[in-house]
């Protein structure tokens, strides 16, 4: 199975700041990679796709990059609205692999 | 917009078995790939296992492999998840998934269900 290694576990920023997350993957992947918000007691929802595309609907706040191994998702100005965990996910091959997510919390 | 809705959690003994089900809306399963997904407490996301609406194929994860079965019923427009042996560390939030992406060799998830919850504990 590809191993993801999403980075960092937690982060706390404050309103209007840029935040980035970042995943690595432990093999090559191309752009095969999603990133997904979930809030608590609500279900995944996708907000980037094939590493840089962004889902209808999502703010344009939300961007995604990379290539390969390495990929980032980047808040440009963090609203409070965005307070969630945060994951992304391979799908280059089986098994589908998601990071260990990213808590964001407003300070 | 297809719509996901699950069923079926509940409440299991350790070793004991429980059948999830997932009824698919606004759209025919047989175009549809549908997955699980499960998020245990306190845990990140877990894929689970994967059902091709369109030629049947199924796909599991290692630690569900031999004791999960994907199933579908097109006619009702439903996929199963019939979970056998169940263990503690199966306790989970199962998500059902419909697959929006493709790598043509696996997918990523573009809809969600609003989960079921199974508990496994004596």
């Amino acid at each position: 199975d590809i191993q993801m290694t999403q980075s960092p576990s937690t982060l706390s920023a404050s309103v209007g700041d840029r935040v980035t997350i970042t995943c690595r993957t432990s093999q090559s992947i191309s752009k095969w990679l999603a990133w997904y918000q979930q809030k608590p007691g609500k279900a995944p929802k996708v907000l980037i796709y094939e590493s840089s595309t962004l889902e209808s609907a999502v703010p344009s706040r939300f961007s995604g990059s990379g290539s390969g191994t390495e990929f980032t998702l980047t808040i440009s100005s963090l609203q409070p609205d965005d307070s969630a965990t945060y994951y992304c996910q391979q799908y280059n091959a089986y098994n589908p692999t998601f990071g260990g997510g990213t808590k964001v919390e407003i300070k | 917009e297809v719509h996901l809705v699950e069923s079926g959690g509940g409440l299991v003994q350790p070793g004991g078995s429980l059948r999830l089900s997932c009824a698919v809306s606004r759209s025919s399963l047989s175009t549809l790939i549908i997955g699980w997904v499960r998020r245990a407490p306190g845990k990140g996301l877990e894929w689970v296992s994967t059902i091709s609406g369109i030629d049947g194929a199924t796909y599991y994860a290692d630690s569900v492999e031999g004791r999960f079965t994907i199933s579908r019923d097109n006619s009702r427009n439903t996929v199963y998840l019939q979970m056998n042996s169940l263990t503690a560390e199966d306790t989970a939030i199962y998500y059902c998934t419909k697959e929006g992406y493709t790598s043509a060799r696996c997918g990523a998830f573009d809809i969600w269900g609003q989960g079921t919850m199974v508990t496994v504990s004596s």
